[in-house]
């Protein structure tokens, strides 16, 4: 069990770059959830998803596509990236029902110059 | 708008000592409370609290949660080196949708 896998782990976009952060998890959970973390700032939730095929927006959406095509892949979109979303980036899973209990990602650490 | 507060936000202490990290929240459809220590990485997790099980214990750490005033404490006794982290307290919100709301967390250092 590898848990739950985020690709990359480190990225450096210019200004107006495109991206996708990839977030894998092999534990059959059905929700899986974006986080970003700013110095200060605690975790904020991006967006998240309860199934396959659905996706759900969070506290800070803007300037963010998800798409969870596969029950096992959540991934993160940047269209244009921006120096605002310089940040540290983890995925989370859990299953549903039960203990709330989420499985971080290792991160991913995104720099926009 | 759903809220998580978390105090003191740095704390700075020896070995041995105990240390009371504090959490209160204002949600609406409150679930659960999680307590994560983040390292250098990803959070792990350490306990989770609900209405049906307001306290936790794990070797020096434990936990309550205190529904009445909305609040839960981490304590943490005899304190070694290795406690140094961030420590963080999630709210679970259930509104037809599970998702967490977290505070901006406590940062522990812990001095030999």
């Amino acid at each position: 069990n590898a848990g739950v896998t985020q690709t990359p782990k480190f990225r450096v976009l210019k200004t107006g770059q495109s991206m996708t952060l990839l977030c894998a998890q092999d534990m059959n959970h059905e929700y899986m959830y974006w986080y970003r973390q700013d110095p200060g700032m605690g975790l904020r939730l991006i967006h998240y998803s309860v199934g396959e095929g659905t996706t759900a927006k969070g506290e800070v959406p803007d300037g963010y596509n998800v798409s969870r095509l596969k029950k096992q892949n959540f991934l993160l979109g940047l269209e244009s990236a921006a120096p605002s979303q310089t940040s540290v980036y983890f995925c989370a899973s859990r299953i549903a029902g039960g203990t709330d209990t989420q499985y971080f990602g290792p991160g991913t650490r995104l720099t926009v110059l | 708008e759903d809220k998580v507060v978390q105090s003191p936000l740095s704390l700075v202490v020896h070995e041995g000592d105990t240390v009371t990290l504090n959490c209160s929240y204002e949600v609406t459809n409150f679930r659960s409370l999680l307590w994560y220590k983040q390292e250098k990485k990803a959070p792990t997790f350490l306990f989770m609290l609900t209405s049906s099980g307001i306290e936790k214990k794990s070797g020096r750490l434990s936990s309550i949660l205190d529904k009445k005033e909305l609040s839960s404490i981490l304590n943490i006794t005899a304190t070694q080196t290795g406690d140094s982290a961030i420590y963080l307290c999630a709210v679970g919100v259930d509104s037809g949708t599970y998702k967490y709301i977290f505070g901006t967390g406590t940062r522990l250092k812990v001095l030999a």
